[in-house]
């Protein structure tokens, strides 16, 4: 099927490297924020969150870091798989403990064999 | 884990024509929502429910109504379909967490051509 992402930027990456999807949010009062994994075809898989009192926070092969300056929000993916190859967008929620959300337009990831 | 099933993955219909989508979850959510998604552009939120028979308009609510008579199931109404509502559409549900986060888990989508 159509895929949503026609002209989202793309980063590809060669298999086993480590992958990094950037994404700069818009509201300074944002407290939460989500990383989102979108296969072709499929609805967005949760990855990982991170609360705006952190900076950084783990998972298994992903990392999440939050720069509050600057607004930016980054997506660190080790030893990157096949499996891996997805649009990748995240969420932030500025208007703290409501359904509100505001959602970036993404990144594809391509992981070359 | 939490599944957010919906009941049709491609749906062609005719402009003009009446258009249901439907969506159940399985995790007693209180907070449903439906979405589009279109190229270039971020998830819209179209309306959004957080009880049942409850509602409240998204962003983009022109064109479309909801219905949420059980807890598990928002429906979301194309009354009279048109072209500019060629798009996937997107259920989500969520359940007030603990510490305020509100994470929202998707369904699969449902991508709706409008001929």
């Amino acid at each position: 099927g159509e895929s949503v992402g026609l002209h989202l930027p793309t980063l590809s990456v060669q298999e086993g490297d480590n992958s990094i999807i950037n994404c700069a949010y818009s509201n300074s009062a944002s407290d939460y924020f989500i990383w989102y994994k979108q296969e072709s075809g499929k609805g967005p898989q949760f990855i990982i969150d991170i609360r705006s009192n952190m900076d950084k926070r783990q998972g298994q092969r992903v990392t999440v870091l939050l720069n509050k300056t600057v607004k930016h929000l980054s997506l660190q993916i080790a030893a990157t798989q096949p499996g891996d190859s997805a649009v990748y967008f995240c969420a932030e929620n500025p208007d703290s403990g409501t359904y509100k959300y505001i959602f970036g337009t993404g990144t594809r990831l391509k992981v070359l064999a | 884990d939490v599944k957010v099933t919906q009941s049709s993955r491609y749906l062609v219909k005719r402009t003009g024509e009446k258009v249901f989508l439907e969506c159940v979850q399985d995790m007693d959510h209180e907070n449903m929502f439906w979405y589009r998604q279109d190229p270039g552009l971020g998830l819209r939120l179209i309306y959004f429910s957080y009880d049942v028979k409850m509602k409240e308009k998204g962003d983009i609510p022109e064109g479309y109504s909801v219905s949420r008579e059980k807890k598990e199931r928002f429906s979301l109404i194309l009354e009279s379909a048109s072209t500019n509502q060629t798009s996937m559409y997107l259920c989500a549900s969520s359940d007030f967490g603990r510490g305020g986060t509100d994470t929202q888990y998707f369904g699969p989508g449902t991508r709706l051509t409008v001929l």
